[in-house]
């Protein structure tokens, strides 16, 4: 069975960094590109990050471009982000996401850990 | 950036109704494009990938059709089930682009 599993998620500070976690299981996590998506309280559905299945290519929204970095780790099946110069507006629900624009889009999605950005 | 623009942003129906949601796409996405649904605090699931592709486990009562720059997500008889929120996502470029979001709710 797929699972994806994120964790890192909490209340920070506007300014602050957090870095997200999301480890999978029960398939080859090498041989697929990995996405984020967020959503914020009651709002719709924001891609944030996309990364190659190797790690080499990655690409952000504008939203976030130069504050939060995807990395992954296959030797861990782990991918990651790196959230840097948090704002309110990254207030959200972030999901990890099995797939990318290669692969016909996210398929299959971890339950979601929640960042609330507030002082 | 493409721009998707999905309507109705919600509806009411009647179990059993036939329901249809539209996105069009700001510039032609060839059949780049699925739909997800939502229900509420929960992970967004996919039903349909390549326009038209059946995930697999989703009933056949859902079906997608559409090229180029217009889509249609179609319930053919909706169920208590089915009353959650639809996104479409067009993944022909970054960056990937969802619809606002459809609500179907009990009529």
């Amino acid at each position: 069975e797929v699972q994806l599993l994120e964790s890192g998620g909490g209340l920070v500070q506007p300014g602050g960094s957090l870095r997200l976690s999301c480890a999978v299981s029960g398939f080859s996590f090498r041989n697929y590109g990995m996405s984020w998506v967020r959503q914020a309280p009651g709002k719709g559905l924001e891609w944030v990050s996309s990364i190659s299945d190797s790690g080499s290519v990655t690409y952000y929204a504008d939203s976030v471009r130069g504050r939060f970095t995807i990395s992954r780790d296959n030797s861990k099946n782990t991918l990651y982000l790196q959230m840097n110069s948090l704002r309110a507006e990254d207030t959200a629900v972030y999901y990890c996401a099995r797939g990318a624009q290669s692969t016909y889009g996210p398929d299959t999605w971890g339950q979601g850990t929640l960042v609330p950005v507030s002082s | 950036d493409i721009q998707m623009t999905q309507s109705p942003s919600s509806l009411s129906a009647f179990v059993g109704d036939r329901v249809t949601i539209t996105c069009r796409a700001s510039q032609g996405i060839r059949n780049d494009l699925g739909w997800y649904q939502q229900k509420p605090g929960k992970a967004p699931k996919r039903l349909i990938y390549d326009t038209s592709s059946l995930q697999s486990g989703v009933p056949s009562r859902f079906s997608g059709s559409g090229s180029g720059t217009e889509f249609t997500l179609t319930i053919s008889s909706l169920q208590p089930e089915d009353f959650a929120t639809y996104y479409c996502l067009q993944y022909n470029d970054y960056p990937l682009t969802f619809g606002g979001g459809t609500k179907v709710e009990i009529k």
